[in-house]
């Protein structure tokens, strides 16, 4: 149980096209869904905490406006990155907690950006 | 600032050995420390996580060792196999203030030799 997907699993984009990620609890209810980036051999940096119907919370530096995030149903969080650049080129997980285990994070398994 | 400072960066372990991570923190409210363990190209999983109010807890060939008073943590991997080579994050949460957001460690870089 407690599955995390992400959709797509990598993607190629160009520089100035926008492009969505995926984020599905597969057998629970997500009450808050974390968003993530990690570039090559660093630790996780959160961007973003969503709750089901309300606005993300961004971390400080994070771009409102560049990364959206729509954590539209119990189920289902997306990350839109808006006017991508070469330097958006990241690795982004996301991860889900349920109202019954408050401390467990499940994380999905990362969607690799690429922007040329 | 780093909230979760983690040690070494990179460790190289011969099969069969053990290997040991640790982990310090400042903020007194953490009440809530996994760890997680991630592959190449592949989200974190758990591993093992513990919680202030037990010294250590052990699962398999993992174990954590708690120690509240100097608040550290460490992570002790016994008879490590060359599977076991990956990278292992540190974390720690407080549960009662911030919806379970989790403050990571930079990160250790664990290679098994055969």
């Amino acid at each position: 149980g407690a599955v995390v997907s992400q959709h797509p699993s990598w993607v190629i984009c160009k520089s100035g096209t926008s492009v969505k990620i995926e984020c599905r609890s597969l057998d629970f209810q997500a009450t808050t869904m974390f968003w993530y980036r990690q570039f090559p051999k660093q630790s996780l940096m959160l961007m973003a905490t969503s709750n089901e119907g309300s606005k993300a919370t961004y971390e400080q530096g994070v771009e409102k406006d560049k990364f959206l995030i729509n954590h539209a149903s119990l189920t289902l969080s997306t990350l839109t990155v808006t006017s991508a650049h070469p330097e958006d080129s990241s690795f982004y997980i996301c991860s889900a907690t349920t109202s019954d285990n408050l401390y467990e994070q499940y994380f999905g398994p990362g969607t690799r950006l690429t922007v040329t | 600032q780093q909230q979760v400072k983690q040690s070494p960066q990179s460790l190289i372990v011969q099969k069969g050995g053990i290997s040991i991570i640790n982990c310090a923190y400042e903020n007194t409210a953490f009440d809530y420390f996994p760890w997680y363990q991630q592959f190449p190209g592949k989200g974190p999983a758990l591993l093992i996580a513990i919680r202030p109010d037990v010294s250590e807890k052990k699962e398999g060939r993992f174990t954590i060792s708690f120690n509240k008073s100097a608040k550290q943590f460490s992570l002790h991997i016994m008879d490590s196999q060359p599977g076991d080579s990956a990278t292992y994050f540190c974390a720690a949460s407080d549960r009662g203030s911030t919806l379970g957001r989790l403050y990571f460690g930079r990160g250790t870089q664990l290679t098994v030799w055969p």
